[in-house]
């Protein structure tokens, strides 16, 4: 299969728990993002990186959030002291810098904070 | 700023064709997409149309563009069972702008 992968796919926490998730992109795909949905909602931006380096960050992305791309390959995100408000679907997707109007997406990882 | 509006549910009966319509408010956007979400899973990209494009067929997918309206829809035909789903319209991205902006969906449930 060569879409883009996240695990865990589900995760449930207590409030005040660090969690993180990893994307693992399409190979060659220089481009990745995460976004966040929430029930009933279309998904929303969060950050974005182009290789390594981390281009844009919404202003959603509180300081308790995190990402990183350290080699320009898989990505991680990680959650400090989370929060019910937290609970969301965590969507990465990836693109091309020359196709970058071509997102695609992973499964996603359901995170609920208890 | 970027806002991106569906109607939530749309019903239609199996063989029939089916019209989701969207509008958005970003003028300056360069593409604009519709995206499929299944119970569970993630977005599928089916299909996007350039802005300076009015239409765009892609076998039972046809997406019209009205830019002075600023309306987007997309029209299934023939729709199957396997069509049911959530459909969003998204906008973006725009001049080094590269986030996608979505809207809330629209639930197609198909009628048998």
């Amino acid at each position: 299969d060569t879409g883009v992968s996240q695990n865990p796919r589900h995760k449930i926490t207590k409030r005040g728990q660090n969690v993180t998730f990893r994307c693992d992109p399409i190979s060659e795909h220089n481009r990745l993002y995460w976004y966040r949905q929430t029930l009933g909602q279309g998904p929303e931006f969060l950050t974005y990186f182009q290789n390594e380096a981390q281009l844009e960050k919404s202003r959603l992305l509180s300081d308790r959030f995190s990402a990183e791309r350290p080699k320009g390959s898989f990505s991680t995100l990680e959650i400090q002291r989370t929060e019910q408000g937290d609970s969301a679907m965590y969507l990465c997707a990836s693109s091309l810098m020359q196709d970058s109007y071509e997102q695609y997406f992973g499964p996603g990882t359901r995170l609920t904070v208890t | 700023g970027e806002d991106v509006e569906q109607s939530l549910f749309l019903s239609v009966r199996e063989g029939d064709s089916s019209v989701i319509n969207c509008t958005y408010t970003d003028s300056s956007s360069t593409y604009l997409y519709w995206y499929k979400q299944e119970p569970g899973a993630g977005l599928q990209l089916l299909t996007y149309i350039f802005s300076n494009m009015d239409m765009k067929q892609d076998q039972r997918l046809t997406v019209l563009l009205n830019k002075k309206d600023k309306h987007l829809s997309l029209r299934i035909a023939d729709t199957q069972t396997g069509d049911s789903a959530i459909y969003f319209c998204a906008e973006g991205p725009n001049f080094g702008n590269e986030k996608l902006t979505f809207g809330t969906g629209t639930r197609l449930t198909i009628i048998p």
